[in-house]
């Protein structure tokens, strides 16, 4: 596709249940962030992926958040036992190479809402 | 670790004035310093970058400069107009990813 996609766009779910957001970044980009926005707040990062390089993990809140990458193509970020905390807008961003020679390009984001 | 900090948090300005936003970065090895725009409902957009070997850079309205010295960066937006009204967010490199500010909610009104 011509930019990153994310589905999906809005996700309502109980507190305690699982949740999996999707990223497909733009294909060739061999580089895929996440990142979490909470209502009016920056931007917070979470997970980078980059090639078949080990993932820079650094910012992933706890043990429930965990996210993989099948090659150079989609991620999925996964949210066990979800919080309501955990609500907020999780952004996915590719670039691409590593190295920030290009800068990154946003999806639209999904909405997480845990009630 | 770096931290980024951004102000102001709101500005509101007349159509046709200029807005400034400023934003300060910890970490000396910082060297990419984007410029994001934020518009209801969307991901950020990229809208100028600059890096650290160079202290200006314009394109059309907007201007971003840098001060590595007191680790300081500004945007500049002259002549604005109401749909420049978005969240702004500043980031600094770290290694290889992006360190955000906390965004600047800018309003232009006509």
């Amino acid at each position: 596709g011509a930019g990153v996609s994310q589905s999906p766009s809005n996700k309502v779910t109980e507190k305690g249940k699982d949740v999996e957001l999707r990223c497909d970044p733009i294909s060739g980009h061999t580089a895929l962030y996440w990142y979490r926005q909470r209502l009016g707040q920056g931007l917070e990062f979470l997970i980078y992926f980059q090639g078949n390089s080990a993932p820079d993990k650094s910012g992933l809140p706890s043990d429930r958040f965990s996210a993989e990458r099948t090659g150079e193509s989609v991620s999925t970020l996964t949210i066990q036992r979800t919080q309501q905390e955990d609500s907020a807008v999780y952004l996915c961003a590719s670039s691409p190479s590593g190295g920030l020679d290009y800068g990154y390009t946003f999806g639209s984001g999904t909405r997480l809402t845990v009630v | 670790g770096e931290n980024v900090e951004q102000h102001p948090s709101t500005l509101s300005v007349q159509e046709g004035d200029s807005a400034v936003i400023k934003c300060t970065y910890s970490d000396s090895a910082s060297n990419y310093f984007p410029w994001y725009k934020q518009e209801l409902g969307k991901g950020p957009q990229l809208i100028i970058d600059i890096r650290s070997n160079v202290g200006e850079k314009k394109d059309q309205r907007i201007a971003v400069t840098l001060n590595k010295t007191a680790k300081h960066f500004s945007l500049h937006i002259t002549e604005t107009q109401p749909e420049d009204s978005a969240v702004y967010f500043c980031a600094a490199s770290k290694t290889d990813k992006l360190i955000f500010g906390t965004g600047t909610r800018l309003q232009v009104f006509p």
